[in-house]
């Protein structure tokens, strides 16, 4: 099983739509999660993170947690085109020392359409 | 503020070349971070430094060094490139470092092909 899973899409909604992206990951002791935003051809920008069950909303965007079930999802409300992007989970584990262990998924293809 | 830099933009390197990638940032940030990308692969952490002096490995560090050379700079070192190497490689800071790292700058990155 890989340690972070993410459907690779392509995810196609309509403009104004909401958009939901999932991530699963297998290590039970993973202590914080975050999405980040890459356009084609650029470099990945932080979009939300969360480190408590339960959902955190900044705007549009909503983060869900849910650490029993192992994972975590990202809810676009109104989608707009230039939402469209690949949508990438990471996940961080750190146990001290040099036990860090930070994983980033494949990411999701989201395009949006007008 | 420029952010994170890296430079070149843009390499071609014959297989058993060397080069060194350098990458600078001016948010006076503690932690910085090298990552590679391939199509399907996504983002691979390669080496990090929680700060100025310490360097660990990450996911996939083999044929590559890395040094933190002060606060600013953390370059990364290809000693006999490879066909296998060819990737988007990013460099990355942020303030803090572990679970709190919540966010990571990323610098525009380097594309880099090995023939």
């Amino acid at each position: 099983q890989k340690e972070v899973e993410q459907n690779s899409g392509p995810l196609s909604v309509p403009e104004g739509a909401i958009a939901s992206l999932n991530c699963t990951y297998s290590d039970r002791g993973s202590q914080s999660f975050f999405w980040y935003r890459q356009y084609s051809g650029k470099s990945p920008e932080l979009i939300m993170f969360i480190y408590s069950n339960g959902d955190k909303e900044d705007g549009r965007f909503t983060a869900q947690l849910n650490k029993a079930s192992q994972y975590v999802s990202l809810l676009i409300r109104d989608s707009q085109p230039s939402d469209s992007a690949t949508y990438l989970c990471a996940v961080i584990r750190d146990s001290g020392g040099s036990n860090y262990k930070l994983t980033f998924g494949k990411g999701t293809l989201l395009t949006v359409n007008p | 503020n420029a952010g994170v830099t890296q430079t070149p933009k843009f390499q071609v390197l014959k297989t058993g070349q060397s080069m060194t990638l350098q990458c600078a940032q001016d948010m006076n940030h503690n932690s910085m971070y090298w990552y590679r990308q391939d199509p399907g692969m996504g983002l691979r952490l390669i080496y990090y430094s929680a700060s100025e002096g310490t360097t660990d490995k990450g996911e996939v560090p083999n044929g590559y060094n890395v040094s933190r050379l002060n606060k600013r700079e953390f370059s990364l070192r290809l000693e006999s490139a490879a066909p296998s190497q060819t990737s988007v490689y990013f460099c990355a800071s942020s303030e803090a470092f572990g679970v709190t790292a919540y966010e990571q700058y990323f610098g525009p990155g380097t594309r880099l092909t090995v023939t």
